[in-house]
Parts: structure tokens; C-alpha cells; sequence
């Protein structure tokens, strides 16, 4: 298994809080991502990371943002939540831009009130 | 836009063939994923398709048809453990990194 470890598992707060996500891996992998999904929806991509300090935007990037300071390391924060945020995150990695499969970390389950 | 189908239920029978199928329409084609997801897991890689064509592996194997934009994930010998949801997610190129737009997922329930 792909080492991907995503803290916290679990989280619950209130609307207008701050909420960071953490991605941790240990494969040197060059490519990070974070994700959410929904029912209906399947996974979306929030946010991209192609190096280190080299971040882009996704198909639902509003309402969050990244950093990615090392390799190992992927943020994820919502700088003020929302209940339309209440979901499921995962972070996924991939060693090459190209063929390579995504591999996803076990994900956080975040409920805002 | 970017568009992919996929049926959101099928059922089948422990022993039996369940093929579930992906139709997309995206800007732009660099090959065709699938996962699986078993319920409060993560997805896990299964196939990948970039050429016209079947690709065999074990029990399952993925067809691909780039003209048609159509995909199948073909299931043999149907275990009670391969109940779980079924993700079809496209490639596509956009700077060179491997951008994914996925499907919602087929939930796939085998019975004994």
C-alpha cells in the first residue's frame, strides 16, 4: 500500500472556523491532490500540487486553499467553513504526471454544523 | 464540458458476470481508470485503458473504445467481496499532469 496518511480521520465543527487537512507521504511522490466527494457527485478535484510551492486550482477550488512546503507534506484549508463543505476528503499522490494510477490515502470525514 | 456516465446501481449473483459500463464526453481523451471502493475506504486502482482494446487481468477486465467513448469493467466468478462501488475516471492532459475527472460510481451489491 501506497503510504499516504491523512490526519485528521475525523472532524466536527462549526460554520465559520478555520480547518486544516493534512496529507503526509512517504514516497517522494511528486504529484498531490485533494479531492472531495459527495453521493451524486463522485470525486471532485479541489486542489493539485506538482512540486513543492507549485500548486493549481481544480474544478472546485473556491473556499480553499493549499501549501505544499515539502514534498511529503499537502494542506488543505478552509480559511472560514461552510456546511456546503461537510464531506468526505482524500488526498491522493502519483509519482508521474503521466500513465501512472492515483493512490489515495483512507480520507477525513468532516462535518460542519 | 466534461460528462461520464455510469449506471449508479447494478446487482448480480456470487458466481456470476456483471459487466458495468462508462460512457464519456470530455475535452480531450489520455486514457480511461477504474477503481474500486469498498464502503468508508479509500478508492483502489484496478485498470487502466489508453489503447482500443481488452485488458485482462485475473478475474476482472476493462474494454475500451475511444471512437465510441464507451468503457466496460467486466467482473468473472462474482465474490461477495467484490460488493463495493465502481469509479470510471478519464485522463486528461492539461500541463502535463494527470488531470482525473471521475464518474459518480456504480454500487454494485452481490448476493449469494
Amino acid at each position: 500500500d501506497a503510504g499516504i496518511t491523512q490526519s485528521p480521520r475525523h472532524k466536527v465543527t462549526e460554520t465559520g472556523t478555520p480547518v486544516t487537512l493534512r496529507c503526509h507521504q512517504t514516497e517522494n511522490h511528486r504529484y498531490m491532490y485533494w479531492y472531495r466527494q459527495d453521493p451524486g457527485h463522485g470525486l471532485r478535484l479541489i486542489h493539485y500540487s506538482y512540486g513543492v510551492k507549485d500548486t493549481d486550482k481544480g474544478e472546485v477550488s473556491d473556499g480553499y486553499s493549499v501549501s505544499r512546503s515539502k514534498t511529503e507534506d499537502f494542506l488543505l484549508t478552509l480559511e472560514s467553513a461552510t456546511s456546503s463543505q461537510t464531506s468526505v476528503y482524500f488526498c491522493a499522490i502519483s509519482e508521474r504526471g503521466g500513465d501512472q494510477p492515483q493512490h489515495f490515502g483512507d480520507g477525513t470525514r468532516l462535518s460542519i454544523l | 464540458g466534461q460528462n461520464i456516465d455510469q449506471p449508479t446501481e447494478m446487482t448480480a449473483t456470487e458466481g456470476a458476470i456483471v459487466q458495468i459500463n462508462c460512457t464519456y464526453q470530455t475535452s480531450g481523451f489520455n486514457g480511461l481508470f477504474w477503481y474500486q471502493q469498498h464502503a468508508g475506504e479509500a478508492p483502489t486502482f484496478l485498470s487502466y485503458n489508453v489503447l482500443d482494446g481488452l485488458e485482462e487481468k485475473g478475474r476482472f477486465s476493462s474494454f475500451l473504445s475511444r471512437s465510441k467513448g464507451y468503457s466496460y469493467l467486466l467482473l468473472k466468478e462474482l465474490q461477495m467481496k467484490d460488493s463495493a462501488s465502481y469509479l470510471c475516471a478519464v485522463r486528461l492532459v492539461s500541463g502535463g499532469y494527470n488531470k482525473l475527472i471521475f464518474g459518480a460510481g456504480t454500487r454494485l451489491a452481490v448476493h449469494p
